[in-house]
Order: C-alpha cells, then structure tokens, then sequence
C-alpha cells in the first residue's frame, strides 16, 4: 500500500528551463508534505515543505504547490541548474504521528547544460 | 558541527550473523529515526524514538532491534541477518517530531550474502 506514490522514476531537462516533479498521496490525514534532495552517497536534505493550510510555498527557485482536492503536490525549480540533478522525494507526515514521514519512491532529475 | 553521525559506512554480513548500526547525534534532537531504502524504492520506517528510553516500531520492523539510553545514540541491531535486509540505512533527527524536517546522517550500506 503505496500511500505516497512518485510515478516518475527520472526526469531529463535542459539548463535554464523549468524543472516539475510530481507526487500523489492517498491518506487524507496527511497534513505537512515536504521534498528532500539526494546526491549519490549522502543523505537526504531538506528542500521545502507546505502546510496542509496552504496551496503554496516559495523558496528562491524552489516552489511547491499543493492541490489537496486532487491529492497532489508538485514541485516546481526555475531556472533549473546542473547542480540540481539529484533523486527528489516527496514525503508526508500526519500531525499525530510524531514526524514520521512516508516517503514516495523518488524522481531522478538530470539537468543537462 | 558534526550533525547526525553513522557507523560503520559499509558492511558485508553472511546470513545469521548479527550486527550493530551505531547512529549519534550532537544537535540535541529528541527525535530520532532509521529509515532503510531499497533500489528503486524510498525511505521506509523501520524505528522511532521520541526521546531517550521511548522507542516504538515503525513500517517494517521485522528483523530488527533498537534502543535509546541516551538522547545522542540510537543504535540498530540486526540479530540474524538475512539477504532481505540487504539495504543503504539512513538515521535521521528531528528537534520536535511536528514540522516533519529531519537531518540525516550519510547512510550504511549493507550486504547480507
């Protein structure tokens, strides 16, 4: 029971040009929705994150929007950046449940000059 | 300032053997995590801990043990190691388990032959 669900394994876009990766969850209890980045042999790290009271957060490049009728949360990097090609995750957590995050399976994003 | 801290980074096990994951903390974070990530997959919950001597079982749990003396450790214990368990292991930290942001640590990863 896959409760957060990435269905795109890699996505492959030029330099300068927008970047969106997508992710769909099933758990209405869901209320914080979060993306972590992943280089090759490190942790993750925190990107950004979105309240279930918003439909949208901004960080410089980074936007994410959340549309919480359809269930989806997208996130948005322009311009795109070679040093943004990384595994991308998509993660949620309930506000009961201590901030355990369900992660979706990840969006490997390559960036090409 | 050293973060979330893992050891050993690399390790080949035979099955039935047992083996310790050491996870420390300098952040002073009550909450702590392993997470483990299989090709292709994301990060699935194996243990929390909410502060020191509380622990509580997370998605898949089999297979492992965990404990919490200290508020800066958080070691995993594999007893009887099978291929199964073959996986990168991620620790995390969080100063208050509500806004869902962790820290990780760089990650172990594990063969079990």
């Amino acid at each position: 029971d896959q409760q957060v669900k990435q269905n795109s394994p890699s996505l492959s876009v030029q330099e300068g040009r927008i970047s969106i990766l997508n992710c769909d969850y099933t758990n209405s209890m869901f209320d914080y929705f979060l993306w972590y980045k992943k280089y090759p042999a490190e942790g993750p790290t925190f990107l950004i994150s979105i309240s279930s009271i918003k439909d949208k957060n901004e960080d410089g490049r980074f936007t994410v929007f959340l549309n919480k009728s359809a269930k989806h949360l997208s996130l948005h990097i322009v311009p795109s950046q070679p040093g943004d090609s990384a595994v991308y995750f998509c993660a949620a957590s309930a506000d009961n449940q201590g901030g355990k995050l369900i992660f979706g399976q990840g969006t490997e994003l390559s960036v090409k000059p | 300032n050293a973060g979330v801290t893992q050891t050993p980074k690399f390790r080949i096990l035979k099955i039935g053997q047992s083996m310790t994951l050491q996870c420390t903390q300098d952040m002073n974070h009550n909450y702590m995590y392993w997470y483990r990530q299989d090709p292709g997959m994301g990060l699935k919950l194996i243990y929390y801990s909410v502060g020191a001597g509380i622990t509580d079982k997370g998605e898949v749990p089999n297979g492992y043990n965990v404990s919490r003396s200290t508020t800066e450790d958080f070691p995993l214990r594999l007893e009887l190691a099978a291929p199964s368990q073959t996986s990168v292991y991620f620790c995390a930290s969080s100063p208050d388990g509500i806004s869902g942001e962790l820290f990780f640590g760089e990650g172990s990863r594990l063969t079990v032959l």
